[in-house]
């Protein structure tokens, strides 16, 4: 059975101290990971796409790397309103490519 | 990207009444499907809206319980019927835009069965 388990569940920052998040996960053939963001009362929004292990994605504060195991969602420098749920999703295996299954998310909190 | 609502943004009902959940996009989709999010469990996909076509359902969901419309390529809607307080739960909508390989999600709506 597909997993995908976020760690930890909950990380409280200060502003400007960086972190990582990690999402490790058991699917056959990875055929893509996706990190997401989530803030109170809104839908996920799509952050990152990452394929193969090597492959890092960065946008503002926050870069994504992947291995055969995991993937990292570094945060360096984070800001306030940085402080979201961060979802990370992969393609169930054996299926098609729009199956997700979803982590748990890790909710962060960036305090000022 | 897409662009994405969905219709009540929030809602309290009554156990063994229906909700009726629009999602509209501001694009033509082929894929579109429908999530629940209950509260601290991760999204679990509820079903596939096929436009012109039944919804098909992942196992665990069916469709007496959550049917689905998809009239066109923008439009689509989710029932959650007979309600009952384990349905209480954000209801999300999502679309695959041709030649993306992710997904881009509504806002949800946020139901509440007293």
């Amino acid at each position: 059975e597909d997993q995908v388990t976020q760690s930890p569940e909950a990380l409280r920052l200060q502003e400007g101290e960086s972190s990582s998040l990690n999402c490790s996960y058991t699917v056959s053939g990875l055929r893509g990971l996706f990190w997401y963001r989530q803030d109170p009362g809104k839908g996920p929004e799509f952050l990152f796409t990452l394929y193969s292990a090597g492959e890092e994605k960065e946008k503002e504060r926050l870069k994504a790397t992947l291995t055969k195991k995991e993937s990292f969602l570094h945060i360096t420098a984070p800001k306030p309103e940085d402080s979201a749920t961060y979802l990370c999703a992969v393609p169930n295996s054996g299926g098609s490519n729009y199956k997700l299954t979803f982590g748990k998310g890790t909710l962060l909190t960036v305090n000022p | 990207s897409a662009v994405i609502s969905q219709k009540p943004s929030r809602d309290i009902c009554q156990r063994g009444t229906s909700l009726t959940i629009q999602c509209q996009v501001d694009s033509q989709v082929t894929m579109m499907f429908w999530y629940r999010q209950q509260p601290g469990q991760s999204l679990t996909l509820i079903a596939t809206a096929n436009q012109g076509s039944e919804a098909t359902y992942e196992s665990g969901f069916v469709i007496d319980k959550f049917p689905i419309s998809r009239p066109n390529l923008t439009f689509s809607t989710l029932t959650v019927s007979n309600m009952s307080p384990e349905d209480s739960s954000i209801y999300l909508c999502s679309v695959l835009p041709q030649g993306a390989g992710e997904q881009y999600f509504g806002p949800g709506t946020r139901l509440t069965v007293t």
